[in-house]
């Protein structure tokens, strides 16, 4: 498998546009995690699906910010309108069975908002 | 949820030295894995470890559970081993500290 992938690996946009960053889970995975790292806060949970069904999302930091999961193998994490401190890196994260089961996650999207 | 401290925060080696980062939890670990963010920022996975012990070359990794406690032991550090290692306990799902620094020098 050729694990979790995500696209773009980095993102410039500038505040007010809209940003979508997506991500395809290992095949067969029924958990899809969202992650954002910054300094200051270091690595938070956004959200998490099961089975294409979002679960918890009280990371989620504002209205701003919205997921979905249409199938099994596609999520995307929008950011509209987006602001410079939404500048962190995002990760996808997935895992077989259960959300505390191993999870494995993506390279991350870089974004950066000026 | 549960609150993990990681231990030492920062950690200078020089390359071929071994050490030990800890991780404590504010309660009974349950799901808890170790991974390893490299300078590029790719996580990666090193150990799923709930409890006992488990070897990888030469890292090894210890839960004792009912203790609140994990080990991590690098041995033979090599300077690929620079990073930051997280050790996320999972309630349900994964809960980060603010992980241990490491650098080795050659």
């Amino acid at each position: 498998d050729a694990g979790v992938i995500q696209s773009p690996r980095h993102e410039v946009t500038e505040m007010g546009q809209e940003v979508t960053l997506r991500c395809k889970p290992i095949s067969g995975h029924d958990y899809l995690f969202w992650y954002r790292q910054t300094m200051m806060r270091g690595l938070e949970l956004l959200i998490y699906f099961n089975n294409n069904v979002p679960i918890d999302d009280s990371g989620m930091p504002e209205d701003r910010f919205s997921a979905k999961m249409p199938n099994a193998s596609f999520s995307t994490l929008k950011i509209q309108p987006s602001e410079p401190r939404d500048s962190a890196v995002y990760f996808c994260a997935s895992s077989l069975r259960q959300a505390s089961d191993e999870q494995f996650f993506g390279p991350g999207t870089r974004l950066t908002v000026l | 949820g549960i609150q993990v401290e990681q231990s030492p925060p920062d950690l200078i080696l020089q390359e071929g030295a071994n050490s030990t980062l800890r991780c404590n939890f504010s309660d009974s670990v349950n799901n808890l894995q170790w991974f390893h963010q490299n300078p590029w920022g790719q996580l990666i996975n090193l150990f799923y470890i709930p409890s006992g012990t488990k070897q990888n070359g030469r890292l090894s990794a210890t839960t004792v559970a009912t203790e609140r406690y994990s080990l991590l032991y690098i041995s033979s550090s090599q300077t690929t081993d620079s990073g930051v290692y997280f050790c996320p306990d999972s309630w349900g799902k994964f809960q980060f500290g603010a992980g241990t620094q490491v650098v080795v020098t050659p």
